[in-house]
């Protein structure tokens, strides 16, 4: 079946630092790809998503693009902030069915 | 903007008790869902419904069931609490529109089965 794999947490950096947060997909054909973000006591909201291969998605400074070649969505950012520290979630979605979530990422910024 | 609203933030409720959650959107939305999440699991999917009056089987439905009387409510239901169903649940909701569409969450509901 279709399953997401993203990388272990938790993660923790300095302000300013480089982010990647690397997710990996398995899948029969070509899912519309999703990083869903957590703040603290909150629900999940949609941070970027990207619908077909080498698509971009970008949003609040983090990018990723869909690697057919190498099924991977991997989130990065240039410079992380103290208010980027969450719970972040890769995820796929086929047609009108169901999104499948990886275990989500927490990452923690230290000023 | 979407709103999704859960009737509870935190709760806690005694093994055997039935336990009731519910959650409203007010975009009109088709589709809607109840999740629970634990930690190094992820979100698993528990029930969803395409519309009102319709539901299907998540990933791990045993235990649960849910009711879709209105389209804008979604309730899931714990007929017989246990210790083990002690979770974070969140409901979303989605209107569907061909496969890139997004779905909208609650801000959860901490539930624990003493």
């Amino acid at each position: 079946g279709d399953s997401v794999t993203q990388m272990e947490g938790p993660v923790t950096l300095s302000e300013e630092a480089f982010l990647t947060i690397n997710c990996t997909y398995t899948a029969t054909g070509y899912p519309s790809l999703f990083w869903y973000v957590q703040y603290p006591g909150e629900g999940l909201q949609l941070l970027l998503k990207a619908t077909k291969a080498d698509d971009k998605g970008s949003n609040k400074g983090f990018e990723a693009t869909y690697r057919k070649e190498t099924t991977s969505f991997h989130l990065e950012k240039g410079s992380v902030q103290v208010s980027d520290s969450a719970v972040y979630f890769c995820a796929l979605l086929f047609g009108n069915e169901k999104l499948t979530f990886g275990t989500g990422t927490r990452l923690t910024i230290i000023p | 903007d979407v709103k999704v609203t859960q009737s509870s933030r935190y709760l806690v409720k005694r093994t055997g008790e039935k336990v009731f959650l519910e959650c409203v959107q007010d975009m009109d939305h088709e589709n809607m869902f109840w999740y629970r999440q634990d930690p190094g699991l992820g979100l698993r999917l528990i029930y969803f419904s395409y519309d009102v009056k319709m539901k299907e089987k998540g990933d791990i439905p045993e235990g649960y069931s849910v009711s879709r009387e209105k389209k804008e409510r979604f309730s899931l239901i714990l007929e017989s609490a246990s210790t083990n169903q002690t979770s974070m649940y969140l409901c979303a909701s989605r209107q569907p529109t061909g496969g890139t569409d997004t779905q909208y969450f609650g801000p959860g509901t901490r539930l624990t089965v003493l």
